[in-house]
């Protein structure tokens, strides 16, 4: 299993500011993940994070609005910027094991814009 | 493209029962299916992981059962407990996609002491 940390853990932004969450896992990875989930809503994948390459955004997101760092293989960071009250979910970060390709979340942080 | 459907959305039990979550899928070309819970305002637990060679796992109370040609899945807790209250997400990663999980919207459960 991995053990993952996430920074913050929740914060109240003002509309049109940037933020940005760092994710930590206790072991190396080849793949994270950053994942939204909006209010009442599932899990939707913002990007797939590689170690020394860009990220591969999914469709309706955009690397000007969540621009990802990925400097070594156990951090990365998701800025979400010129924020917006649309912008208000939970974020989490993700990892897959090796072997058994289970994945595994961390505790998330809850964004809420003003 | 792949999606997933739970049903019910909410189920509200007494404690003590036996009870079956449902979790479907449109494309049966997946790697593993996974189950997590989530407890609100939280990060999701990994439940049980199902490869796509496999029909069942269980840890515990849990039981999982994947029927990869009908597209289906069901998640078994056996003699609920007011602690498993929380929202149930299973999630399908598909063959040729990569790593990527497909989620479904989830089954709230809440038992009743």
């Amino acid at each position: 299993s991995a053990v993952i940390s996430q920074k913050p853990s929740r914060d109240i932004c003002q509309r049109g500011t940037s933020l940005t969450i760092q994710c930590q896992v206790d072991s190396q990875v080849t793949m994270m993940f950053w994942y939204r989930q909006q209010p009442g809503q599932s899990l939707t994948l913002i990007a797939t994070a590689n170690q020394g390459s860009e990220a591969t955004y999914e469709s309706g997101f955009v690397i000007d609005k969540f621009p990802i760092s990925r400097p070594n293989l156990t951090f990365s960071t998701l800025t979400v910027s010129n924020m917006s009250p649309e912008d208000s979910s939970i974020y989490l970060c993700s990892v897959e094991g090796t072997g058994s390709h289970e994945q595994y979340f961390g505790p998330g942080t809850r964004l809420t814009v003003t | 493209k792949q999606e997933v459907t739970q049903i019910p959305a909410a189920l509200s039990v007494p404690e003590g029962e036996n009870l079956v979550l449902n979790c479907s899928f449109t494309d049966s070309a997946i790697y593993n299916l996974q189950w997590f819970r989530q407890d609100p305002g939280k990060g999701l637990t990994s439940l049980l992981l199902i490869q796509s060679s496999q029909r069942e796992q269980t840890s515990g109370r849990l039981n999982a059962s994947l029927d990869k040609s009908s597209g289906r899945s069901t998640l078994y807790i056996a003699a609920s407990q007011p602690g498993d209250s929380a929202t149930y997400l299973c999630a399908v990663k598909k063959e040729t996609s990569g790593s990527r999980l497909t989620f479904g919207e989830g089954t709230q459960l809440t038992v009743n002491p």
